[in-house]
């Protein structure tokens, strides 16, 4: 199964853009890219998912690799409430495939 | 607007007991998953079910049964629980299996901490 590679943590300052980065190398070409987020002591919540374009949301955006090797999660401010263990997740669409969550990027944003 | 619910939030057995976590979803969603969380991990999936009356094993199923009551509902149980399933164990849902024409939006529940002692 495709996997993910994410930085185990990142810092950023509050009401400053984030770009959190995912590596997925091995993807094929029918993984859907989807990103989660889980706040402490809660379940994970769906932050945005895309395919080839770039898409996005009223919570993000997300920016994907030409190649689809890499996509990068964009909090375009961000605010103490967006500290998390943010995700990055390959959806398959082709399969049974189920969704493997690794260990996440921990966000931590000072005020 | 409840989603999916979860129940108990809390409980701690001792090796040998078991019981079931109850797992419902209001959301009218074909799939439902079983997902465990160690401290300072990822999600691992224990057991799926891509529609009623169907149910697939996980990356970690073991010491765990499933039953897909109805389309709503969706149970774990240890038979026999041992010191290693201390754990927060999460329900989640979606509207299919598999990603393509519908987002594949995984719906999760609020967890349920599970202790054996």
């Amino acid at each position: 199964d495709a996997k993910t590679t994410q930085p185990n943590s990142m810092e950023s300052n509050e009401e400053e853009p984030v770009h959190l980065p995912c590596n997925h190398s091995t993807i094929s070409g029918t993984d859907y890219i989807h990103w989660y987020r889980q706040l402490p002591s809660q379940g994970p919540e769906y932050v945005i998912h895309g395919l080839t374009s770039n898409v996005n949301n009223r919570m993000a955006s997300l920016a994907i690799a030409e190649d689809r090797k890499s996509s990068t999660l964009i909090l375009h401010r961000a605010t103490l409430r967006d500290a998390a263990v943010y995700y990055c997740i390959l959806r398959a669409s082709g399969s049974a495939r189920q969704l493997t969550f690794g260990s996440g990027t921990q966000l931590t944003v000072l005020p | 607007n409840a989603g999916v619910t979860q129940t108990p939030k809390f409980q701690v057995l001792k090796t040998g007991q078991s019981m079931t976590l109850q797992c419902a979803q209001d959301m009218n969603h074909n799939s439902m998953y079983w997902y465990r969380q160690d401290p300072g991990m990822g999600l691992r999936l224990i057991y799926y079910s891509a529609s009623e009356g169907t149910t697939d094993k996980g990356e970690v199923p073991n010491g765990y049964n499933v039953s897909r009551l109805n389309k709503r509902e969706f149970s774990l149980r240890l038979e026999s629980a041992a010191p290693s399933q201390t754990s927060v164990y999460f329900c989640a849902s979606s509207e299919a299996l598999l990603a393509g024409q519908l987002s594949g939006e995984l719906f999760f529940g609020e967890g349920s901490r599970l202790t054996v002692l």
